[in-house]
C-alpha cells in the first residue's frame, strides 16, 4: 500500500508570497492532520481535518488555512510569507488513534 | 499548558541497549507515540501505548509508562548503527476531540560501531 504522499518535496518562495502544499492519504484513511517542524524542533501542529470537516486547529495565525476535499486528500495554504515559516511541513493520516507521517515539503522562505 | 520532555542526546556503542526518556504533563492523554526521524525525511511511527497498560514489547523496542509520574520511556535492545536517528515522543491532547499531537523537541540517538 502507498504510504502518505505529499508534493512539492521542496518549495522557495520570498516574503510576501503565497504557497499551497498537498497531502494525499492512505487509502481508506479520512482524517488528515498537519503539522510545521522547524529545524531543531518537534512538529507543532497546524489542522486537522475529519471527513471534510475542520477537527482542530493549533496556535498558528489566520494566514494558514487548509481544506480536505471528498477524496480525503488535502491541502494546506500559507498566505503572507514571513521567513519564519520556512520549515518542514507534515501531513499525517490517520484511521484512528495511530497518525501516519509523509515525507513533509521543504519550504524555504527568502 | 501541555508539554513534553525529552533529553536532547544519547550515545551509545553498537550491540548496547538504549533507553531515551520522556516525561509529560498532560494526564488525559490517552494514547502516547515514539517516532523515528531519519535526516531530511518525515517521522516513522515505531510504537505505541495506551494510557492503561504500563508496559508494551515490539521485537527489539520495549515501551514502559509510569503514569503516575508521567514518564515514558522507549528502549531499544541491540542498538544498531542503523538505529541511528532522533527520537520524538508524542502525547494526544487528551481534553480536545482532535488528533492534535504534542510532540517533544526530540532526542539524537548516536550509535558507535
Amino acid at each position: 500500500d502507498a504510504g502518505v504522499t505529499q508534493s512539492p518535496t521542496h518549495l522557495i518562495k520570498t516574503r510576501g508570497q503565497h504557497v499551497t502544499l498537498r497531502c494525499s492519504p492512505i487509502s481508506g484513511h479520512k482524517s488528515v492532520s498537519w503539522y510545521q517542524q522547524v529545524l531543531g524542533q518537534g512538529p507543532q501542529f497546524i489542522f486537522q481535518y475529519y471527513e471534510k470537516e475542520e477537527r482542530g486547529r493549533g496556535n498558528f495565525p489566520d494566514r494558514f488555512s487548509a481544506r480536505q476535499f471528498p477524496n480525503y486528500s488535502s491541502e494546506l495554504n500559507v498566505n503572507a510569507l514571513l521567513l519564519g515559516d520556512s520549515a518542514l511541513y507534515l501531513c499525517a493520516s490517520s484511521p484512528t488513534y495511530e497518525q501516519f507521517f509523509g515525507p513533509g515539503t521543504r519550504l524555504t522562505v527568502l | 499548558g501541555e508539554d513534553v520532555e525529552q533529553s536532547l542526546f544519547l550515545s551509545v556503542r553498537e550491540g548496547d541497549s538504549s533507553v531515551i526518556n520522556c516525561t509529560y504533563t498532560d494526564s488525559s492523554s490517552t494514547y502516547l507515540y515514539w517516532y523515528k526521524q531519519e535526516p531530511g525525511a518525515g517521522l516513522q511511527l515505531l510504537t505505541y501505548i495506551f494510557s492503561n497498560m504500563d508496559m508494551k514489547q515490539d521485537q527489539r523496542l520495549t515501551v514502559l509508562l509510569n503514569k503516575k509520574d508521567k514518564h515514558l520511556s522507549l528502549r531499544i535492545a541491540d542498538t544498531q548503527t542503523g538505529d541511528s536517528a532522533i527520537y520524538f515522543c508524542a502525547v494526544n491532547h487528551g481534553s480536545s476531540n482532535t488528533g492534535k499531537l504534542i510532540f517533544g523537541q526530540g532526542t539524537t540517538l548516536q550509535v558507535k560501531p
